[in-house]
């Protein structure tokens, strides 16, 4: 059965500090896989998706992620953190009904 | 467009109570979801649409109920809340194997 890890609960990095946050999926065939945020008292929102072709996948909000088979992993990656990237973000993998979501990573950002 | 409408935003049943969950998608989306989110557990599905007067049942359907009369709408029902339903409850909705767009979610609290 499909399922996803994210090891991280909780993550804190500075304002204009790098981030990845890990995402490990289990699947038995070509993934579709996601990443989506989601901000206090909001739904999720869609950052990027992974469907096939190029591996390193660009989305909104200057992040991006890549898709390594080799090691089962979807980690997404900023370059700088703002404050206002605070939020849960969480990893799925799949499609349709048969969507599985990661646990999720809580972000806080310091000043 | 407004995308996919929750309503309420919040409520408090009683052990026993029943309710509806509204759902709608202006999107002409064929797909519609219903995932609860609890603390530390990411998105597990509820019932699913494929369309007008189709449904099935998710990873969790124990408790609920739904219907899909029009590709607009797809209510959840609560028959006999108990405090294990205590949680966020998201509504979704797709195109077949495309990114979900959600709601922002109802909190339901059962005392």
């Amino acid at each position: 059965a499909q399922s996803v890890t994210q090891p991280d609960i909780h993550i804190t990095v500075s304002e204009g500090a790098s981030l990845e946050l890990r995402c490990n999926y289990s699947y038995g065939a070509t993934p579709y896989l996601f990443w989506y945020v989601q901000s206090p008292g909001q739904g999720l929102q869609l950052l990027l998706k992974y469907f096939s072709g190029d591996t390193l996948v660009q989305g909104i909000k200057g992040f991006e992620a890549e898709f390594k088979r080799s090691q089962s992993s979807f980690n997404l990656r900023k370059p700088s953190v703002h404050w206002s990237d605070a939020a849960e973000y969480f990893c799925a993998v799949g499609e349709n009904n048969d969507m599985r979501f990661g646990a999720g990573t809580r972000l806080t950002v310091k000043p | 467009n407004a995308g996919v409408t929750q309503t309420p935003k919040f409520r408090i049943l009683k052990i026993g109570q029943s309710m509806t969950l509204q759902c709608t998608q202006d999107m002409n989306h064929n797909y519609m979801y219903w995932y609860r989110q609890d603390p530390g557990m990411g998105l597990k599905l509820i019932y699913y649409s494929v369309g007008a007067g189709i449904t099935d049942k998710g990873e969790v359907p124990n408790g609920y109920n739904v219907s899909r009369s029009t590709t607009e709408d797809f209510p959840l029902r609560l028959e006999l809340a108990a405090p294990s339903q205590t949680s966020v409850y998201f509504c979704a909705s797709s195109s077949p194997n495309s990114p979900l767009h959600f709601g922002n979610g109802t909190r339901l609290t059962v005392t």
